[in-house]
């Protein structure tokens, strides 16, 4: 079974500067999606970006950017610029390219960010 | 376009009712997926829905159930709620295949006294 691992409970950042998130995964499958939510205090899961283990490109919104390490089975999120409103809690999820695993996401305990002004 | 709707948003329930929770998913998407958050599991994968089948179920009792109908709105049941079962409930819509991305809506709070 698929494994995701936010090892940072926690995170604060000052306004305006660069935060990074990690997130690791366990699996054996080669072919398989990654992806940053963010869940504000509204409690609506906001997809933030979406990245496909084949491309060897890292994916890239705006202000978030994924450090994407296939082999290290390591999927970080870069937020540059922070603001007030990128305080959230952020999940890592992993979804299977194939089969029954697809139909299903495999969260993280979740990063808690704070945005100091 | 709409995004996902559920309802209600918050119930308060008692140890032993039962529960119905509804999720419209995006107009086009034939796909429903639910997940239960709590502090303490995080969030967890309870059942997929795709074309009124049941495609994927994580590993909950079969106290929780759900289902599809024609015009892809699902609706998941709780019998014989436990105090554990207090959760936000997420219900996430996709297409459906294997290459898109799941949205979801804003959630049901179920707390069972």
């Amino acid at each position: 079974a698929q494994t995701v691992t936010q090892s940072q409970p926690e995170m604060s950042v000052q306004e305006a500067e660069t935060v990074t998130l990690s997130c690791t995964y366990d699996t054996s499958e080669s072919d398989y999606y990654l992806f940053w939510y963010k869940q504000p205090p509204s409690r609506q899961m906001i997809l933030v970006i979406r990245q496909e283990a084949y491309k060897q490109q890292n994916a890239t919104e705006n202000r978030f950017s994924v450090n994407f390490q296939k082999a290290a089975k390591s999927f970080s999120l870069k937020i540059s610029d922070s603001q007030l409103g990128d305080a959230a809690m952020y999940f890592c999820a992993y979804r299977s390219a194939f089969g029954q695993g697809a139909q299903k996401l495999v969260f993280g305990q979740g990063t808690r960010l704070t945005i100091n002004p | 376009k709409a995004g996902v709707t559920q309802t209600p948003r918050y119930l308060i329930k008692t140890r032993g009712q039962q529960v119905t929770l509804s999720c419209s998913p995006i107009s086009g998407h034939r796909s429903v997926s639910w997940y239960q958050q709590t502090p303490g599991q995080g969030l967890q994968f309870l059942f997929e829905y795709f074309s009124e089948t049941q495609r994927n179920k994580g590993n909950f009792p079969g106290r929780f159930s759900g289902r599809q109908f024609s015009n892809s709105r699902s609706e998941m049941n709780v019998s014989t709620l436990e105090l554990g079962d207090s959760a936000l409930y997420l219900c996430a819509s996709s297409f459906g295949t294997y290459t898109d991305t799941q949205y979801f809506g804003p959630g049901t709070r179920l707390t069972v006294l």
